[in-house]
């Protein structure tokens, strides 16, 4: 089975609200994760990533906390935007990059 | 300039026929990859090649066959078209083969089988 996954597939939020979405992993030599956006018709891309040897990490209106005690990974988004409005993917980088199955995040007006 | 690119954007053909995307990259990169995503959006790697080397096959049927000419190209040729092959694939570079490197994303192809 996979090593990652996230906790909802869907998040809906006010705009301007701030966003979390989740992930659990369970490869616990799993030292290296990323956050990927996905929006419509277009290729993941890169948000902000965390190293083991981390447990928080902050990026422009994005913050990644890492637990590694109980192996769960989130992404908050300050002051959600429309364009934020797009898949999330968790993913672990060993050898290979190791994505979850991702939550679809739409940003209500 | 479009760092990632793939073509084509959509494909649509017949159970059993043959075909082949292109991906190229002008960032330089040495390690190529394709990824299949589902249509759950499950995204999932295939292969990596780095420096024209295949480095990493991900139990993939061998109807499929990357070929990699040069570092900046990777193409994916499938062989006997099945329904299941329905999905998008993606394209991707990083710069080396270190899993610390970022890897960018084409806008992938969407392979529909009919």
């Amino acid at each position: 089975g996979e090593s990652v996954g996230l906790h909802l597939p869907t998040l809906s939020v006010q705009e301007g609200d701030n966003s979390i979405i989740n992930c659990a992993y369970s490869n616990s030599a799993s030292d290296y994760f990323i956050w990927y956006k996905q929006e419509s018709g277009k290729g993941p891309q890169f948000i902000i990533d965390i190293r083991s040897n981390m447990d928080k990490r902050q990026g422009q209106r994005v913050t990644v906390l890492l637990n590694k005690t109980v192996k769960h990974l989130s992404l908050q988004i300050a002051a959600t935007q429309p364009g934020d409005s797009a898949v999330y993917f968790c993913a672990e980088n060993d050898y290979k990059l190791s994505f979850g199955a991702g939550t679809t995040v739409t940003v209500r007006a | 300039d479009t760092a990632v690119s793939q073509t084509p954007k959509y494909l649509v053909t017949q159970m059993g026929n043959d075909k082949s995307i292109k991906c190229e990259q002008n960032l330089g990169h040495d390690t190529m990859y394709w990824y299949k995503q589902d249509s759950k959006k499950f995204l999932k790697i295939m292969f990596s090649y780095n420096n024209k080397e295949l480095i990493i096959n991900e139990t993939v049927p061998n109807r499929f066959s990357p070929k990699s000419p040069d570092k900046a190209h990777l193409n994916l040729h499938i062989n006997s078209l099945e329904l299941g092959d329905s999905a998008v694939y993606f394209c991707a570079s990083s710069l080396t083969r270190n899993p610390g490197n970022e890897q960018f994303f084409g806008p992938g192809t969407r392979l529909t089988v009919l």
